[in-house]
């Protein structure tokens, strides 16, 4: 079975900074690793994905992960936080046969401050 | 334009009503699913639909019943409503395949009193 685990329910950075959310996962078999963003009382909306082609993966509004298979880790990153990044972040995982279900984790908060 | 629209957003009613939340999506795809996400955030997939075929049926109590009437509608009808059912439900949909992104409606807000 797959699992993800988001380290950090709650993060805060000022604007300006390095932004770093962590997932770890869990899966026996060669996984597909997803961010996701939810903007307050929205849907979630695909930020990147890891889909075995590259391990660094680059996505919209400025942000990328890593797939690191020795660490089981795919953690987003952003150099320099704007107030509009101000959201839940999910991490998510699926796998090839699965039928594209999508296991979450518990996502992370990101408060960005002046 | 709206790719993927869930009715209503907010449903608000009493413990043992049986209410529908229905969606809808425009991109031509032929997956679709049920989430649904709890107070503390958690998102878990309840169920899933392809071509009008269920395909996902995960944990979820006998309750609820999607309904999926063509591959561009998947409906969620829950009988006899707890205060546990209270959450935000949201509707997604995806092309085949595995690596395809889901697209998410912007979620029906469900509190029982």
């Amino acid at each position: 079975a797959q699992s993800v685990t988001q380290l950090g329910s709650h993060v805060s950075v000022s604007e300006g900074a390095l932004v770093l959310l962590r997932c770890n996962y869990s899966s026996s078999v060669p996984p597909y690793l997803f961010w996701y963003v939810q903007y307050p009382n929205q849907g979630l909306q695909l930020l990147l994905k890891y889909t075995s082609a590259a391990t660094l993966v680059k996505g919209i509004n400025g942000f990328e992960a890593e797939f690191k298979k020795s660490e089981t880790s795919f953690h987003l990153t952003k150099p320099s936080a704007h107030m509009s990044d101000a959201a839940e972040y999910f991490c998510a995982v699926t796998i090839s046969g699965g039928y594209n279900k999508l296991i979450f984790g518990a996502g992370t908060r990101l408060a960005v401050h002046p | 334009d709206t790719a993927v629209s869930q009715t209503p957003k907010y449903l608000v009613t009493q413990m043992g009503n049986d209410k529908s939340i229905k969606c809808e999506q425009n991109l031509g795809h032929d997956t679709m699913y049920w989430y649904k996400q709890d107070s503390k955030k958690f998102l878990k997939i309840m169920f899933s639909y392809n071509n009008k075929e269920l395909i996902i049926n995960e944990t979820v109590p006998n309750r609820f019943s999607p309904k999926s009437p063509d591959k561009a509608h998947l409906n969620l009808h829950i009988n006899s409503l707890e205060l546990g059912d209270s959450a935000v439900y949201f509707c997604a949909s995806t092309d085949r395949g595995v690596l395809d992104e889901q697209f998410f409606g912007p979620g029906t807000r469900l509190t029982v009193l």
